[in-house]
């Protein structure tokens, strides 16, 4: 089965922090995303990526950046933490080609800014 | 831009009913519909898919067809369990590339025994 793993579970951080969430990924996907989840609003799209060394923004991307300096490796940055960012993040792999749209979730990361 | 539209949870349901999840999309082009499932305390589980018109995506008893006439991607399930109890998301793809999945905003399901 494809895993995607996620650094932690819960993190808490203050306003100000810089806050790195890590997603890895153990089935070779090119594809690698990061979303994030809020009542009333589903997933939105952060990032992502295609290959190693390149990013692409989504919907959302102010406040954030990412990393991808390694194939299974996905990070998100948040360079100053705001409680706006209070959320929980959602890191999703995928093939290439026409399975890409089929994605793989990572349990996810309830990030809480103080 | 693109949309998906779900109708609002929380759903309540008793065990071995009929289910109707309503989605409906707004799109350019002919995008592919998915329906994604995410339990309690899990990251989100791909359900089925649908890539072209009148497609008919099923898995675990669960059926949606896509029907580009009224943009509808409905879920359906015949009889539902208490462990069908989730949070359900429709989506949609955003374009050529690896683009990413368009959500909806999810709808909340409790099967009662």
């Amino acid at each position: 089965d494809v895993k995607v793993t996620q650094s932690s579970r819960y993190l808490v951080k203050r306003t100000g922090e810089k806050v790195f969430l890590e997603c890895v990924q153990d089935m070779d996907h090119e594809n690698m995303f990061w979303y994030r989840q809020d009542p009333g609003l589903g997933l939105r799209l952060i990032y992502f990526s295609y290959d190693v060394k390149m990013k692409e923004k989504g919907d959302i991307p102010e406040g954030y950046s990412v990393s991808r300096e390694k194939k299974e490796r996905f990070s998100l940055i948040l360079e100053s933490a705001s409680t706006n960012q209070t959320s929980m993040y959602l890191c999703a792999s995928s093939p290439p080609g026409d399975l890409r749209n089929e994605q793989f979730f990572g349990p996810g990361t309830r990030l809480t800014v103080l | 831009g693109d949309s998906v539209t779900q109708m609002e949870g929380p759903v309540t349901l008793s065990e071995e009913a009929f289910l109707t999840i309503n989605c409906t999309y707004t799109a350019t082009g002919y995008p592919s519909l998915f329906w994604y499932v995410q339990y309690p305390g899990e990251g989100l589980q791909l359900l089925l898919k649908a890539t072209k018109a009148d497609d008919k995506g099923s898995n675990k008893g669960f059926e949606a067809t896509y029907r580009k006439e009224t943009t509808s991607f409905h879920l359906e399930k015949g009889s539902v369990q208490v462990s069908d109890s989730a949070v359900y998301f429709c989506a949609l793809s955003r374009g050529g590339g690896a683009d990413g999945l368009t959500f909806g905003k999810g709808t909340h399901l409790i099967i009662q025994p």
